[in-house]
């Protein structure tokens, strides 16, 4: 089945990029996502890409999708205390939109 | 807006017992899912539908069942609670391209 992979944990200063990486194997991927999670809440969607895009750009957050090499990022400028999280990245693709396939998610720590 | 509404948000159950965790949307989607949280293992989907009356398994089906008689609504059931399935739930909805709406989840202990 389709796998998405993840590093579990980042930490950044307050104010630096972040860049959190995540792999996925499923070649007929259509939507790739990053989603948020902040401590007992669900996930929140930040942003998403269709599969024949190589970059999104959304305020402080900016998406690289490197289709060849099925590498997704998300980069976060100017990082703060509030973006301290679990950010899952996700694809859905060839098991259809509903289908959606969860990294194991990447904890960002910002250290003030 | 309400959203997607989960109850309850905690349970604690014993072994064999069965309940049902509530899922409602009030954003008119079509597909819905329930997905489980574990330490390190990111979100697993048990159960989705694409529309009323419809469901299909997802990657960790066993011991779980889903209806949808409604757009609405669509609930889990726990047919005879087991340790191994302790876990935070999620209910999402979405309406295309996979943009999934969360619930707040609910954190299940079966003791």
């Amino acid at each position: 089945g389709e796998d998405v992979e993840q590093s579990l944990f980042l930490s950044v200063r307050e104010g630096d990029s972040s860049v959190i990486n995540c792999t996925y194997t499923d070649s007929s991927s259509t939507y790739l996502y990053w989603y948020k999670q902040e401590p007992g809440a669900g996930l929140q969607l930040l942003t998403y890409i269709f599969s024949n895009m190589d970059m999104k750009q959304d305020q402080r957050l900016t998406v690289l999708l490197n289709k060849k090499d099925k590498h997704l990022s998300l980069r976060i400028a100017d990082t703060q205390t509030g973006d301290s999280a679990i950010y899952f990245c996700a694809e859905s693709g060839s098991g259809g939109y509903q289908k959606v396939t969860f990294g194991t998610g990447t904890k960002l720590q910002v250290i003030p | 807006n309400a959203g997607v509404t989960q109850t309850p948000k905690f349970q604690v159950l014993k072994t064999g017992q069965s309940m049902t965790l509530q899922c409602a949307q009030d954003m008119n989607h079509e597909y819905m899912s329930w997905y489980r949280q574990d330490p390190g293992m990111g979100l697993r989907l048990i159960h989705y539908s694409v529309g009323a009356g419809i469901t299909d398994q997802g990657e960790v089906p066993n011991g779980y069942n889903v209806s949808r008689s409604t757009t609405e609504d669509f609930p889990l059931r726990l047919l005879s609670a087991a340790p191994s399935q302790t876990s935070v739930y999620f209910c999402a909805s979405s309406y295309s391209k996979g943009q999934a709406f969360f619930g707040q989840g609910t954190r299940l202990t079966v003791v």
